[in-house]
């Protein structure tokens, strides 16, 4: 089945830097994929929905200066977190459009900022 | 009101018991209707989507929709203690070609 991948699984950085998030549609294209991001018990969040060459959409109340996400190419979308605080410490998960509607996700990045 | 709502947990059932969970929406509109399990550190893997008014089963798992009351459960036969997980609902809205949103979660506990 098809396959979405995530680099890196898990990154530790400093507050005030920034982390890029790779999400790769691994043997299908993908015009379209989401940003999720989840809290410790808490329920998977749309950040926004990237789109192949064109401005990513962002859901209310998401900074999009702070979450810069780059849909270069129908394989590969991208979310960096730029100046990384405590607060941005979450699982970010991505994923991809299915048929039937479905989605397929990757495995996720666990992000903890000192 | 959130959108997709899902009965507080954790939920705690004996082994080989049948485990139910609820999930309420608030956009009459809506569609389609997911159950995805997620395991702790993990992403969401589906389990079951539903379209129509009624029961779909697929082997322990049955979905169960009720647009008139906004409702849609998952109930779970002969529970495993493989079976614990957080089980997330999500709803497509209407007009939106893919994107879904998510319940808070349900936590399932299957007592061996």
């Amino acid at each position: 089945g098809a396959v979405v991948s995530q680099h890196p699984s898990w990154v530790i950085c400093k507050s005030g830097t920034s982390v890029k998030i790779e999400c790769r549609s691994l043997d299908f294209q993908a015009t379209t994929m989401f940003w999720y991001r989840q809290f410790p018990k808490q329920s998977l969040m749309l950040m926004a929905t990237s789109n192949e060459g064109s401005k990513a959409t962002y859901e209310q109340g998401v900074e999009k200066d702070k979450f810069l996400i780059n849909h270069a190419s129908l394989t590969l979308s991208t979310l960096t977190v730029t100046s990384a605080h405590p607060e941005d410490s979450s699982f970010y998960i991505c994923s991809a459009p299915a048929p039937a509607y479905e989605q397929y996700f990757g495995p996720g990045t666990r992000l903890t900022v000192t | 009101q959130k959108e997709v709502e899902q009965n507080s947990g954790p939920l705690s059932v004996p082994e080989g018991a049948i485990a139910s969970l609820n999930c309420t929406y608030s956009d009459r509109g809506s569609q389609s209707f997911f159950w995805y399990r997620q395991y702790s550190g993990k992403s969401p893997e589906l389990i079951m989507f539903i379209y129509s008014n009624g029961d779909k089963e697929d082997g322990r798992f049955t979905a169960q929709l009720n647009k008139a009351s906004q409702y849609v459960s998952l109930l779970i036969r002969d529970s495993q203690p493989s079976d614990s997980a957080t089980y997330l609902c999500a709803v497509r809205p209407p007009a939106s070609y893919d994107k879904v949103i998510f319940g808070p979660g349900t936590s399932l506990s299957v007592i061996p």
